[in-house]
């Protein structure tokens, strides 16, 4: 399997929901990404994990909660956003370890629409 | 910081031409670098990536790039166009040597193939 699978593909939520993101992989990978890109922009990192524990944050509001329950599994947490966070959500995963770069796997990306 | 300047933000080009997309990066450290190309509402895949075990990388779809620190380049080429390659690429660093393990992408290139 070397493949990151997100789920769902598109998502539309009104400002005062809660819904989760969801990324998965099955490669062994100990690094996992989230990403935000917006029309026509390259994604722009949100946060990082490594070996299940956030260690990066790029500032990202609070309105966006990520979690990692285990080595396979990446959410992220989604409450009362505004329709500026309507974006394509990209999930990666990588071998990254400091000093060694094996190259990145992306998924598909949750098309996410606030309303 | 490291970063990546991608010059032009559309390049066409008629099929069976060759393709040159422009990578410029700015390092302190020596850099980890790639290609990644998305197609319309999809994630990225990794077209190819230099680690410093070759300054002539070759990648998938017939896609290659030099690295060339003199000029601190790593541009993009194809000899030979096909409309399946009309696209949006994207050129990335890992900051720091990879001890942090995340990419930071350049603004894109969007490729434009015409028959």
């Amino acid at each position: 399997d070397t493949e990151v699978t997100q789920t769902p593909k598109h998502l539309v939520m009104g400002m005062t929901n809660k819904k989760s993101l969801k990324c998965e992989q099955h490669m062994g990978h100990r690094a996992m990404y989230w990403y935000k890109q917006k029309a026509k922009k390259p994604p722009e990192l949100m946060f990082v994990y490594s070996y299940e524990k956030l260690s990066i944050n790029e500032s990202v509001p609070s309105r966006f909660s990520p979690e990692c329950p285990n080595s396979s599994l990446l959410n992220l947490h989604l409450h009362a956003l505004q329709p500026e966070d309507s974006a394509l959500y990209l999930c990666a995963s990588s071998q990254a370890m400091p000093g060694k770069i094996y190259g990145y796997t992306f998924g598909s990306g949750t098309r996410l629409t606030v309303v | 910081a490291q970063s990546v300047t991608q010059l032009g933000s559309h390049v066409s080009v008629s099929e069976g031409a060759l393709v040159l997309l422009r990578c410029n990066y700015s390092s302190s450290v020596p850099p980890y670098l790639f290609w990644y190309v998305q197609y319309p509402n999809q994630g990225l895949q990794l077209l190819l990536k230099y680690t410093s075990a070759a300054t002539l990388v070759k990648g998938i779809n017939g896609f290659e790039a030099e690295f060339k620190k003199s000029e601190t380049s790593f541009h993009l080429t194809k000899p030979s166009a096909h409309m399946s390659d009309a696209a949006e690429y994207f050129c990335a660093v890992t900051p720091d040597g990879g001890s942090q393990g995340n990419l930071i992408f350049g603004k894109g290139t969007k490729l434009s193939v015409k028959p």
